[in-house]
């Protein structure tokens, strides 16, 4: 079965400061979901990737995914308070209309200091 | 706002007793699945339901069963529930079959509790 390492598992920053978050899978990605959790409450969408060495941005967020696509990174650029949470990569099993759902990483928990 | 509305936010139940979680999705979103988030991990995928038939399902027992009905609507039951089924259920929907390339959009969950 695939699995989704994150790292780190924590990370705080100073408000300003650039970060990168990473998600290594054990086996091929075919397709790849970043979302972003406020403590105890619901995912909100942030980008999917599927190609290899594609990469997309929103606002301050960029993120990639490898040309073998075993790994994709979450960067962001001068942090602000509202960027903190926890945030999850989440990848499904098969390839284009996979009716296994996503598995998902732990999560890498950020904080961002003022 | 992502169009995915679940009920209720907050449940407390007792061990054994019966529940029911609801979700609605986004207007043809024909694809929905639920999770189970227990306290400090990613989410768990529980089943899927593609058009009403249940077209996919994770590592969880059969007292864990749903039902997708024609309005966009779908419901997580649980029966006999035990201590280590509190946790956070989420919904998702998309528009396509499954997650082939769509974009997959979450509800706010409902906090489960049992004592």
């Amino acid at each position: 079965s695939q699995e989704l390492e994150q790292s780190p598992q924590s990370l705080i920053v100073q408000e300003g400061k650039n970060l990168t978050i990473n998600c290594t899978s054990s086996k091929t990605l075919y397709g790849l979901y970043w979302y972003k959790q406020k403590y105890g409450e619901g995912l909100i969408f942030l980008m999917m990737l599927q190609k290899g060495g594609e990469e997309k941005s929103h606002e301050k967020i960029t993120a990639k995914l490898d040309e073998k696509k075993q790994q994709s990174s979450l960067h962001i650029t001068a942090s602000q308070p509202s960027h903190a949470g926890i945030y999850l990569c989440g990848a499904p099993a098969y390839s284009g209309g996979g009716a296994d759902g996503l598995t998902f990483g732990k999560g890498t928990h950020l904080i961002i200091q003022p | 706002e992502t169009g995915v509305t679940q009920s209720p936010t907050h449940l407390i139940k007792t061990r054994g007793q019966q529940v029911t979680l609801r979700c609605s999705s986004q207007s043809g979103h024909n694809t929905v699945s639920w999770y189970q988030q227990a306290l400090g991990q990613g989410p768990q995928f529980i089943f899927q339901y593609y058009r009403e038939e249940e077209n996919g399902r994770g590592n969880f027992p059969p007292r864990f069963s749903g039902l997708q009905f024609p309005n966009y609507s779908s419901e997580l039951n649980v029966n006999a529930l035990e201590l280590d089924d509190s946790a956070l259920y989420l919904c998702a929907s998309s528009p396509g079959t499954g997650w082939g390339g769509t974009e997959a959009f979450f509800g706010q969950g409902t906090r489960l509790t049992v004592v």
